[in-house]
């Protein structure tokens, strides 16, 4: 077991509309990272927060906003969905000092936008 | 810039059989290398990853992949396949220097029949 949590598992949004996913990171992990994983295809780096600050971003364009609270978790926005935001959305949590080279990832949210 | 190309989309293998599942990689810096794996429904796993030391690096389960820095690749191997490991399987690389964005390939489906 990872320990990283994802909610929600599943979700149906319309387009155009706005969605928010959250991550519980795993215990001690100062690190999280968002990933988009569209159907056949591997996951895409979206960003990266390091002890509350971003640390990193993919191609990915402004309406994908995000934030790391205090405790370590985070929450992946996406505003005005496109059909093509239809994805499984991955997060990964990392160790407690840049050192670590090991991801954990969670199970993912399941995004369909109609 | 890296990349990672998962030369096949899709391995169909007997059980019992032995199979190697490719990976090539381009990078002008250093890189660390993983083998993730996601089975149906589910996050990404780490498989084994390579960070230094003796190129040959082993599972738990018996897979095995062999970093050979020439040819940049770091293919995946196992000497015989359980149907359990009918998976999706993915090759990913993570700059020595930087933080934990890690770059993946399309993946590889890998099915064992019986």
């Amino acid at each position: 077991e990872t320990g990283v949590t994802q909610s929600p598992t599943h979700l149906i949004k319309t387009r155009g509309q706005q969605v928010t996913l959250r991550c519980s990171s795993q215990s001690g992990h100062n690190t999280v990272s968002w990933y988009q994983q569209a159907l056949g295809q591997g996951p895409q780096f979206i960003f990266q927060y390091y002890r509350e600050e971003e640390n990193g971003r993919g191609n990915f364009p402004p309406r994908f906003s995000g934030l790391q609270f205090p405790n370590y978790s985070s929450e992946l926005n996406v505003n005005a969905l496109e059909l093509d935001d239809s994805a499984l959305y991955l997060c990964a949590s990392s160790g407690t000092d840049r050192g670590s080279t090991e991801a954990f990832f969670g199970q993912g949210t399941r995004l369909t936008v109609v | 810039a890296q990349s990672v190309t998962q030369l096949d989309s899709q391995v169909p293998v007997f059980e019992e059989a032995p199979v190697e599942l490719r990976c090539n990689y381009s990078s002008s810096v250093s890189v660390y290398l993983f083998w993730y794996v996601q089975y149906p429904n589910q996050g990404l796993q780490l498989l084994l990853k390579y960070l230094s030391g003796s190129t040959l690096v082993e599972s738990i389960n018996g897979f095995e992949a062999e970093f050979n820095k020439s040819q940049t690749s770091f293919h995946l191997r196992k000497p015989s396949v359980h149907i359990s490991d009918t998976a999706e399987y993915f090759c990913a690389v993570r700059r020595m220097d930087s933080s934990y964005k890690l770059i993946f390939g399309s993946g590889t489906r890998l099915l064992v029949r019986p």
